[in-house]
């Protein structure tokens, strides 16, 4: 069955980065386009961007170029998520979120990272 | 970018009710909708896909309506796994952007 595990929580320091792995098991990963999205505490939703598997081709929101970086290694069927020169509201729980197929909605989503940024 | 209003935000319920919630869109989003649920510690779960297509294995008790700009999630006979947060999210166009969330909790 698919699954996607993601790594585990992290404490940074402002201005540090932080790098998120997911995990896919159940189907390849160069299949499906991979998403990133987080939660901060006590705020909603924010989409972070996308990474083809395939490609390693990567689509950012605008708010993260910059600051993210979207990558892949498919001999393990991993995808990585780095967020550099973190601040405080970046403390979050960031989910990584599988495609179903080419409309852009998710069948899969990682358990979640929580990633905490204090001084 | 496609502002997302969902309402309520939060909602208290009994086991055994039906409860609805809506989402609107600030454009046409035609049906691009997702519902799904949120329960801390776990992974979402995806329900509802293109406003009302019940995703693989989630029970029928969950159901969507909807296109254009109104949407909504309807849950029947709730039972105690059925409380959690609930998000409405559009996929018609970048960046995706998410509904507040609805917190369902037992009244």
């Amino acid at each position: 069955q698919v699954q996607l595990v993601q790594s585990g929580a992290e404490v940074k320091k402002p201005g540090a980065s932080v790098k998120v792995s997911c995990k896919a098991s159940g189907y390849p990963l160069t299949t499906y386009y991979l998403h990133w999205v987080r939660q901060a505490p006590g705020q909603g939703l924010e989409w972070m961007g996308w990474i083809n598997p395939n490609s390693g081709r990567t689509n950012y929101a605008q708010k993260f170029q910059g600051r993210v970086t979207m990558t892949r290694d498919t001999s393990i069927n991993t995808a990585y998520m780095e967020l550099g020169r973190l601040r405080s509201d970046d403390a979050a729980v960031y989910y990584c979120a599988k495609e179903a197929d080419s409309s852009g909605w998710y069948d899969y989503w990682g358990q979640g990272t929580l990633v905490t940024v204090s001084s | 970018d496609i502002q997302m209003t969902q309402s309520p935000s939060s909602l208290s319920a009994s086991v055994g009710d039906r409860v609805t919630i809506t989402c609107r869109a600030s454009q046409g989003i035609s049906n691009n909708l997702v519902w799904f649920q949120l329960k801390p510690g776990k992974a979402p779960k995806s329900l509802i896909y293109a406003a009302s297509s019940l995703q693989s294995g989630v029970p029928s008790k969950f159901s969507g309506s909807g296109s254009g700009t109104d949407f909504t999630l309807t849950i029947n006979n709730l039972q105690p796994e059925d409380f959690a947060t609930y998000f409405c999210q559009q996929y018609h166009s970048f960046p995706y952007t998410f509904g507040q969330g609805t917190k369902l909790q037992i009244k």
